[in-house]
């Protein structure tokens, strides 16, 4: 079993759309949870973490974390073409040293 | 600010030989990352570079090396290289004050290995 695992995609939707990205992991231990979006041939850029369970919001999007279900989603509300992008999750533990681990990204595409 | 810079951008090389990639971190950030992301991968962790320290290490062999120079710029070296070495190579960075988990990425470097 991969330590984080995303749906693969890809993923088309219409304008105006809620879109639901998630990634399940396997470790416990895991403390940060980050969701980075990286349009073609781009670099990844971050977009929003959290540190430990719970919800954090930031305009359109919402990023939430279930601890107990090793679970994690970004919520995209209202979606626009520009968000047409690679979708990435990733996650690290607490204390020096620790390095990020991602999943395999999922494509996603708004249609105007 | 400038964000962080990599190069070349595009990078060919024959089995066997080596690749030398290089980055710039943004001013005032100590840490740099690199990651390989290959066709149908994902991002694999590499090297982790903090203070001209080696911090930490993924699971790639030993002809994936690299420094950090006292400008915090990076190098990443990959000997003998194999066809399978083929992909984008990320390199990013973070400052101690944001932590190892905000991480701001590069461009990238293409490496086609034929």
């Amino acid at each position: 079993q991969k330590e984080v695992e995303q749906d693969p995609g890809p993923l088309s939707v219409p304008e105006g759309a809620i879109v639901s990205l998630n990634c399940t992991y396997s470790n416990s231990a895991f403390q940060y949870f980050m969701w980075y979006r990286q349009y073609s041939r781009k670099g990844p850029e971050l977009l929003m973490y959290t540190y430990s369970s719970g919800n954090k919001e930031d305009g359109r999007f919402t990023a939430q974390v279930d601890k107990s279900s090793k679970y994690i989603s970004l919520f995209i509300r209202d979606s626009q073409p520009s968000d047409s992008a690679t979708y990435l999750c990733a996650m690290s533990f607490t204390g020096a040293n620790s390095k990020l681990t991602f999943g395999k990204g999922i494509t996603l595409s708004v249609r105007p | 600010e400038a964000g962080v810079t990599q190069s070349p951008t595009h990078l060919i090389k024959t089995r066997g030989q080596q690749a030398t990639l290089r980055c710039s971190p943004i001013s005032g950030h100590t840490s740099v990352y690199w990651y390989q992301q290959a066709l149908g991968l994902g991002l694999q962790f590499l090297l982790w570079y903090d203070e001209g320290e080696e911090r930490n290490r993924g699971n790639f062999p030993p002809r994936f090396s690299g420094r950090q120079f006292p400008n915090y710029s990076s190098e990443l070296n990959v000997n003998a290289l194999e066809l399978e070495d083929s992909a984008l190579y990320l390199c990013a960075s973070s400052s101690i004050r944001t932590s190892h988990y905000e991480q701001y990425f590069g461009p990238g470097t293409r490496l086609t290995v034929t």
